[in-house]
């Protein structure tokens, strides 16, 4: 059972602070990951995808891969209010082309 | 560029019925999936289509179905409803021509069976 884990949270920062979102996952098979922002009776919404170990930044956010410790996280900068919602982790492998989604973390940013 | 449209929004149906939902992918791509999620089981995939060809299939009962046309448009059929079946199905569209294509969600059909 290929698995992706996250802390349900809810993860609480401050307003300007950085929030740091975590995912493991357990199949080494595993090739592409994606981070979705899910706000509450809303679709998910695709946010930033990693395929190589590192970090790679877009705007507030950077998305960090470690493939030999098998975690990818996600951090977002000068949090917002509007950043509250919940954050899906998502793992494909090559062959099956499916995402595995983690349970998500709920994200909330105090004013 | 229009996003990934599905419809009906909303559904009620009775257990026992059968229910077909409609996705319209972005334009260009080729690659539809299905995913179903609950608050107690989150996210989980169902079958994926490319070029009208089922290519990838979730841990579902055969009451789950679905098709693509030739225009990538696709539907999802679930026969003999049943309670559980109650949940947010989210069609996903993407290119499909890379394994690592991010998927771009439409807004989803909430179905619920009473």
């Amino acid at each position: 059972q290929k698995e992706v884990e996250q802390n349900s949270g809810p993860l609480s920062v401050p307003e300007g602070a950085i929030a740091s979102l975590n995912c493991t996952y357990s199949d080494r098979g595993s090739q592409s990951f994606f981070w979705y922002r899910q706000y509450s009776g809303k679709s998910p919404e695709l946010i930033m995808f990693i395929y190589s170990n590192g970090d790679k930044e877009d705007g507030r956010f950077t998305a960090q891969l470690n493939k030999a410790s098998q975690y990818v996280s996600l951090l977002i900068r000068d949090s917002q209010p509007s950043d509250s919602a919940t954050y899906l982790c998502a793992v494909k492998d090559t062959g099956r082309r499916a995402l595995t989604f983690g349970s998500g973390t709920r994200l909330q940013v105090q004013p | 560029k229009a996003g990934v449209t599905q419809t009906p929004r909303y559904l009620i149906k009775t257990r026992g019925q059968q229910v077909t939902l409609s996705c319209s992918p972005i334009s260009g791509h080729r690659s539809v999936s299905w995913y179903q999620q609950t608050p107690g089981q989150g996210l989980q995939f169902l079958f994926e289509y490319f070029s009208e060809t089922q290519r990838n299939k979730g841990n579902f009962p055969g009451r789950f179905s679905g098709r693509q046309f030739s225009n990538s448009r696709s539907e999802m059929n679930v026969s003999t409803l049943e309670l559980g079946d109650s949940a947010l199905y989210l069609c996903a569209s993407s290119l499909g021509d890379r394994a690592n294509s991010p998927l771009h969600f439409g807004n989803g059909t909430r179905l619920t069976v009473t």
